[in-house]
């Protein structure tokens, strides 16, 4: 049982350049969540899912794309990485009502 | 509006002292749950603990309490003796029935336990 896997661990990106953050579950659940760490602002939550099929937008989803094909899988898609995306990323699942349990992070350093 | 707000930016304190995290959190839901997530220098986020709206008992689990009340919106956390290894940032969250397990996020207090 890994709970939430995600990768990679660190990313360096020139400002313009795409990639996927990968994130999967192995814990059946139902909601994922995609957040950002910036220091002082606490985590900020970008884009959500409530189940397979179903994705919105959080309070920063600006520059970012998401999709949920399976329950177990969360890609989180930067288009076209600028600075102000240098950020500590996490995922994170749960069933309704739980607690989240949180991926290890990336941190992702836009040049 | 913060939905939770950790007024407390950094704390330090000395060993052995108790210390206690504020969190005040706001919502309309009357089904809401609370929970606090603890992250240590190695990052990862620690789930502590969560609370229903519906509990209102206080709870400890060894030199960790929670005190939950709910004409004051306040969902505060206490540690007793503290110890170098309760150094970290605390963060609080809110999550309302309602909004598809949204979580809400406080801006965190770091807490220092001088040895």
């Amino acid at each position: 049982n890994a709970g939430v896997t995600q990768t990679p661990k660190f990313q360096v990106l020139k400002t313009g350049q795409s990639m996927t953050l990968q994130c999967a579950q192995d814990m059946n659940h139902e909601y994922m969540s995609w957040y950002r760490q910036d220091p002082g602002m606490g985590l900020r939550l970008i884009h959500y899912s409530v189940g397979a099929g179903i994705t919105d937008q959080g309070e920063v989803p600006n520059g970012y794309n998401v999709s949920r094909s399976t329950t177990e899988d969360f890609p989180l898609r930067l288009l076209s990485a600028a600075p102000s995306q240098t950020s500590v990323y996490f995922c994170a699942s749960c069933a309704q009502g739980r607690g989240y349990t949180f991926g290890s992070g990336t941190r992702l350093t836009v040049v | 509006a913060q939905k939770v707000t950790q007024a407390q930016t950094e704390i330090s304190v000395v060993e052995k002292e108790d210390v206690t995290l504020d969190c005040v959190y706001e919502t309309r839901d009357t089904t809401y749950y609370l929970f606090w997530y603890k992250q240590p220098p190695s990052g990862e986020l620690v789930f502590l603990i969560r609370r229903n709206s519906f509990d209102e008992q206080n709870e400890i689990s060894g030199r960790y309490s929670w005190n939950f009340q709910k004409s004051t919106s306040s969902f505060n956390f206490t540690i007793t003796a503290s110890q170098v290894v309760d150094s970290a940032v605390y963060f609080c969250a809110l999550s309302e029935a309602g909004t598809g397990n949204q979580f809400y996020f406080g801006t965190g207090t770091s807490l220092t336990v001088i040895p």
